[in-house]
């Protein structure tokens, strides 16, 4: 069984700071590693994506692949109160139409 | 880019009825389409996994009979929830896969099904 693991949280961090998430997973095959944001009643919003090993920067995100680690995570600089959210940690294999599989979320809230 | 329009957003039914909800590829076509089922506080769960043309491929515990799958054209799948329960009551999200946008997947908006 293919799984994603997240720490529930919440996870609270003071605006302005860094708020870290992290995910592992237990399928060393795969390729494709994403993190969703999702506020309460809305579906996922992609915010970030990564291939391969080491950084990925954008903007006030950056995300952090390790495969030998089997491990991704997600860091927010400067957090705002409007990343409170759900983060969904996601990961799926090397084909276009391969299922993704989900971990549970970690909430992060931002304390104002 | 990508857009996957789902309707309805919201949908209220009395048990024992059945629910169609659609999900539509905009500007591009979906040869797949992931059906996703979301309880509160919880992850998204993969309910099946339909393609164009074919008998859609559903994830074990997931009643095939109860959640009728139709992907007949490459911009629509259609999810129908039959005999609905109020422990149907759930988010229904759908998602597609698409080249173009970033990570390959797009998602629907979702569903708030409410079984009365």
């Amino acid at each position: 069984q293919k799984e994603v693991e997240q720490n529930s949280g919440p996870l609270s961090v003071p605006e302005g700071a860094i708020a870290s998430l992290n995910c592992t997973y237990s399928d060393r095959v795969s390729q494709s590693f994403f993190w969703y944001r999702q506020y309460s009643g809305k579906s996922p919003e992609l915010i970030m994506s990564i291939y391969s090993n080491g950084d990925k920067e954008d903007g006030r995100f950056t995300a952090q692949l390790n495969k030998a680690s089997q491990y991704v995570s997600l860091l927010i600089r400067d957090s705002q109160p409007s990343d409170s959210a759900t983060y969904l940690c996601a990961v799926t294999g090397m084909n276009r139409d391969d299922k993704i599989i989900f971990g549970k979320g970690t909430r992060l809230h931002i304390l104002p | 880019g990508a857009v996957v329009s789902q309707h309805p957003s919201r949908v209220i039914c009395k048990s024992g009825t059945s629910v169609k909800i659609e999900c539509r590829s905009l500007d591009f076509q979906a040869t797949t389409m992931f059906w996703y089922r979301q309880f509160p506080k919880q992850s998204l769960m993969l309910m099946a996994t339909s393609n164009e043309g074919s008998k859609a491929t559903y994830e074990q515990g997931v009643e095939k009979d109860k959640f009728l799958i139709n992907h007949a054209s490459l911009t629509l799948s259609t999810l129908t929830v039959t005999s609905a329960h109020p422990e149907d009551s759930s988010f229904y999200i759908c998602s597609a896969s698409h080249r173009a946008t970033l990570g390959g997947y797009t998602f629907g908006s979702g569903t708030r099904l409410t079984v009365v």
